[in-house]
């Protein structure tokens, strides 16, 4: 069983939508929960950055950690075409952790 | 802030060749950290550097793999006797104290 589990997708939803993104993990010391969004080619763009339970909400992207379940959630409000990308949630067990464990992540399509 | 540098994009080598890549991080970081990403996978962590001390290394980095920082700055990550196995993004990142990585755009590896 990996660490991290992420629905590969792909996921499709029309333009305005709100989308939901969602990762499990088992190691229990993990304390630290980021999402990255990576376009085709290039290298992973940070997000959101969460440090234990709880939301964080920045612009259209909302982050929710439920440790107690393992869980964790990203959800984008109006969706638009330019938010098509694999997402990757990614946890650590410190800040200045030795290594970040990503999930494998979801491919999100956007229809016009 | 030009973010993280690498070079160069994209490298195609026969099997058997050694191959090097180079990573500038962001300026002031003193974290540096590589990982690899296969298709439809998320990044595989490889090792890190506080400076320019190798303080961790993955199962996944045999002993054709070899990462230096001599200064603290750029690093490189050597491969020798590339097999076709190794063919993938090597992706580096850095981070300042308690901040969340910045990632590259990568160097795409393709072995014939």
């Amino acid at each position: 069983q990996k660490e991290v589990e992420q629905d590969p997708g792909p996921l499709s939803v029309p333009e305005g939508a709100i989308v939901s993104l969602n990762c499990t993990y088992s190691n229990s010391a993990f304390q630290y929960f980021m999402w990255y969004r990576q376009y085709s080619r290039k290298g992973p763009e940070l997000l959101m950055y969460t440090y234990s339970s709880g939301n964080k909400e920045d612009g259209r992207f909302t982050a929710q950690v439920d440790k107690s379940s393992k869980y964790i959630s990203l959800f984008i409000r109006d969706s638009q075409p330019s938010d098509s990308a694999t997402y990757l949630c990614a946890m650590s067990r410190d800040s200045s952790a030795s290594k970040i464990i990503f999930g494998s992540g979801t491919r999100l399509s956007i229809r016009p | 802030d030009t973010g993280v540098s690498q070079d160069p994009r994209h490298k195609i080598t026969k099997r058997g060749q050694n191959v090097t890549f180079r990573c500038d991080p962001i300026s002031e970081h003193n974290r540096l950290y590589w990982y690899r990403q296969t298709l439809g996978q998320g990044p595989e962590f490889l090792t890190y550097f506080q400076n320019e001390a190798q303080l961790e290394k993955s199962r996944l980095l045999s002993d054709r793999f070899s990462a230096e920082r001599p200064k603290g700055s750029f690093s490189t990550l050597e491969i020798q006797r590339t097999e076709q196995g190794d063919s993938a993004m090597y992706l580096c990142a850095s981070g300042e104290g308690r901040s969340p990585l910045h990632f590259g755009n990568g160097t795409r590896l393709t072995v014939t």
